[in-house]
C-alpha cells in the first residue's frame, strides 16, 4: 500500500519569501514521487518528478524537491515566491508494484501576500 | 508536448440524463488513461483505470454501471455518467500516460458537472 501526507492544508507566504511545502510518503517498494500544481477550475500540471537517480530534482517555475529515503520525504521548495505561485499543490506517489497508479496527498493551498 | 484535452469543460443537465465526457491525448499515444473525481477543496480520488482495447478497472466503491468508461483508441477515452443525479455533481479529471510504463500522467483541464 502507498500513501501520502502533506503537512499543512494552507500555507501563506510573502512575495519574495521561501516557499516550503512538506510531503511525506509511505511505500513498501521504491516509489516514484511527483508534485503537481492545480489552478482554480483546471487540471493538474506536473511540476517535477523523481523516479531514480539524483535525489535533488529541479522542475518548472523555479521549484525543486529533494527525495530523502531515510526521512520518507519529498518536500517542495522555491527560493522566492511570486504572486503567480498562488495555487493548490499536490504531492503524489506511485510505483511499478501499484501499476503506476497515483495516490495523492490532501493538497496544500498556497497564498502569496504582496 | 504531452497535451491532454478534456471536453466539455462545463456541463449542466437535468437529473436522470446521461452525460459523456471525452478525454483526448493530442500529441502522444496513451496506452493508459485514468479518471478521477474531485470534490470541492479536496484531493483527487481515482475512479478507474482504462487501458486501450480493454475493460476499465474500477476502484473499490465506484459503480461501474453508473460510470461507463470506454477506451477504444490510443488517443481517446470517454466517461459516461448514466442517469445522473445531483450527488454525481463534481469535478471530473482525466489523465493519460504514454506507452512507457514509468512516464508521468498528464492531466486534462477537468469537467465541472452540475446536475439539477
Amino acid at each position: 500500500a502507498q500513501s501520502v501526507t502533506q503537512l499543512g492544508s494552507h500555507v501563506s507566504v510573502s512575495e519574495g519569501a521561501l516557499v516550503l511545502l512538506r510531503c511525506n510518503y509511505s511505500s513498501s517498494v521504491p516509489p516514484y514521487l511527483f508534485w503537481y500544481v492545480q489552478y482554480p477550475n483546471q487540471g493538474l500540471q506536473l511540476l517535477l518528478k523523481y523516479t531514480t537517480g539524483a535525489t535533488l530534482v529541479k522542475g518548472i517555475n523555479g521549484f525543486e524537491a529533494e527525495f530523502k529515503k531515510s526521512e520518507t520525504s519529498f518536500h517542495l521548495t522555491k527560493p522566492s515566491a511570486h504572486m503567480s505561485d498562488a495555487a493548490e499543490y499536490f504531492c503524489a506517489v506511485s510505483s511499478k508494484a501499484a501499476g503506476n497508479k497515483l495516490t495523492f496527498g490532501g493538497g496544500t493551498r498556497v497564498l502569496v501576500k504582496p | 508536448g504531452a497535451v491532454v484535452s478534456q471536453h466539455p469543460s462545463w456541463v449542466i443537465c437535468k437529473s436522470g440524463t446521461s452525460v459523456k465526457i471525452e478525454c483526448r491525448s493530442l500529441d502522444f499515444q496513451a496506452t493508459t488513461m485514468f479518471w478521477y473525481r474531485q470534490f470541492p477543496k479536496q484531493s483527487l480520488m481515482l475512479m478507474a483505470t482504462s487501458n486501450e482495447g480493454s475493460k476499465a478497472t474500477y476502484e473499490q466503491g465506484v459503480e461501474k454501471d453508473k460510470f461507463l468508461i470506454n477506451h477504444a483508441s490510443l488517443t481517446l477515452s470517454t466517461l459516461t455518467v448514466t442517469s445522473a443525479h445531483p450527488e454525481d455533481s463534481s469535478f471530473y479529471i482525466c489523465s493519460a500516460r504514454g506507452t512507457v510504463f514509468d512516464q508521468p500522467q498528464h492531466f486534462g483541464d477537468g469537467t465541472r458537472l452540475s446536475i439539477l
